[in-house]
């Protein structure tokens, strides 16, 4: 099974300052991570993701993610935060092997509102 | 452009009623998907589906169900609708059913259960 945590409902930050949403996952192998941003009465729209390799992922609109894998994490930031960066944030994992019916499931957080503040 | 779209953006049915959405993608994937979001912003995934298998998560009702005339298209057809299918419904596609993929979602489907 996995399992994704994103232990913050809402996180606030004043524009121009430095963000962070978190995200913990659980798997039992190697995950691949996700992060997509939803505006509001928009679909999701993919920001960054990790596969292998170098640990700090760069993304979309200037976002960032370093995957830790001795504390599970995959936390999404950004050096200085937008008004226009005010969104629902979602985390993703998926197992990086088949096995079976199931496989490749991209199991969502439950979000975290993301508000900045002018 | 190239993109995931969907039909309607917003349905408002009666229970009881049949009905259907309908997902088209142009960026020339392989597999497609739908999800389901609650009131809560939960997203779980329905089904994904290639040309070559269905896979269906075992806790959508069987009054669901997916329909894929061809490649490009998934539709979702939901018969004797109730009230707690309300919800936005999401399709994405990816190039393969591959875990390093990338799903594209398209704009959703805000559907209303009276």
């Amino acid at each position: 099974a996995q399992s994704v945590a994103q232990p913050e409902d809402q996180v606030n930050v004043a524009e121009g300052n430095p963000l962070t949403v978190k995200c913990t996952y659980s798997v039992s192998g190697n995950p691949y991570l996700f992060w997509y941003v939803q505006y509001p009465n928009r679909g999701l729209q993919f920001l960054l993701k990790y596969i292998t390799g170098d640990n700090l992922v760069k993304g979309s609109y200037g976002f960032e993610a370093e995957f830790n894998k001795s504390q599970t994490s995959f936390h999404l930031k950004k050096p200085s935060a937008l008004v226009s960066d005010s969104a629902l944030y979602f985390c993703a994992v998926r197992l990086d092997a088949y096995s079976g019916a199931g496989s490749y499931q991209l199991t969502f957080g439950k979000g975290t509102k993301l508000s900045v503040i002018p | 452009d190239t993109a995931v779209s969907q039909t309607p953006k917003y349905l408002v049915t009666q229970m009881g009623n049949d009905k259907s959405i309908k997902c088209e993608q142009n960026l020339g994937h392989d597999t497609m998907y739908w999800y389901k979001q609650d009131s809560k912003k939960f997203l779980k995934i329905m089904f994904s589906y290639n040309n070559k298998e269905l896979i269906i998560n075992e806790t959508v009702p069987n009054r669901f169900s997916p329909k894929s005339p061809d490649k490009a298209h998934l539709n979702l057809h939901i018969n004797s609708l109730e009230l707690g299918d309300s919800a936005v419904y999401f399709c994405a596609s990816s190039e393969a059913r591959t875990a390093g993929e990338t799903q594209y979602f398209g704009p959703g489907t805000r559907l209303l259960v009276l």
